[in-house]
């Protein structure tokens, strides 16, 4: 059984880097029928979308936040990992990693994390 | 435009059709994914593609599409289906993806 873990710093100081990582168990961020991506939920409020990387280091990134993310995988730890930079108190969220599974007409997060809660405070 | 708009609030009575919609440009041409949150938990994936279910899913949840709209629907809503519910799909890029703002249901 799959299992997806974050990992990281609960608590990042404003202007630092943010940075998480997520270890895949029971099978393979090498695997090509998979992205592997990020998303968070600041308190209280919806779902963002962060970026995706897929297992040869090709990644997408929310528009929104594309000047700050880097979204990397490392096959030889089984894990994948979110730096966001120039952090403020607005990037503080509970952030998923997720498995994206699908085609080209219909994708999806069939697999979650359990979230990390990332606090940006001095 | 790259924005899912969902309704904020439904309600449902216990046992009764709710119907959760979710629009935008980009439904027509891709196929929404809903997921369910209950608090303090992750989402979980409960409906894909264009009617599909994950497995452990129960079989009162279907969904559709017309259009740019696309539907989730809890057919026999009972109570421990109140959660809130996002809708998802790529954006008009086709690479890009975009939340829906989430509907909160209240099963009565």
């Amino acid at each position: 059984q799959v299992q997806l873990q974050e990992s990281g710093p609960g608590l990042v100081k404003p202007s630092e880097t943010l940075s998480l990582t997520c270890t895949v168990s029971g099978g393979s961020v090498s695997s090509g029928s998979y992205y592997w991506g990020w998303i968070r939920q600041p308190p209280g409020r919806g779902l963002e979308w962060i970026g995706y990387v897929f297992h040869s280091g090709s990644a997408n990134y929310n528009p929104s936040l594309k000047s700050r993310v880097t979204i990397s995988v490392d096959a030889s730890k089984n894990q994948f990992s979110l730096k966001l930079s120039s952090v403020t108190a607005a990037d503080t969220a509970v952030y998923y990693c997720a498995r994206d599974y699908g085609d080209y007409l219909s994708r999806y997060f069939d697999l979650w994390g359990r979230g990390t809660l990332v606090t940006v405070s001095s | 435009s790259s924005e899912l708009t969902q309704d904020p609030a439904v309600s449902v009575a216990l046992g009764q059709t709710v119907r959760i919609t979710c629009q935008g440009d980009s439904l027509r041409n891709s196929y929404a994914s809903w997921y369910q949150q209950k608090p303090g938990q992750a989402p979980v994936l409960v409906i894909y593609g264009k009617n599909n279910r994950p497995s452990g899913i129960p079989d009162r949840f279907s969904g559709s599409r017309s259009g740019n709209t696309a539907t989730l629907t809890i057919t026999g809503a009972q109570a421990e289906d109140e959660a809130d519910y996002f809708c998802n799909s790529r954006d008009s890029s086709g690479i890009l993806y975009v939340f829906g703002s989430g509907t909160k249901v209240t099963v009565l």
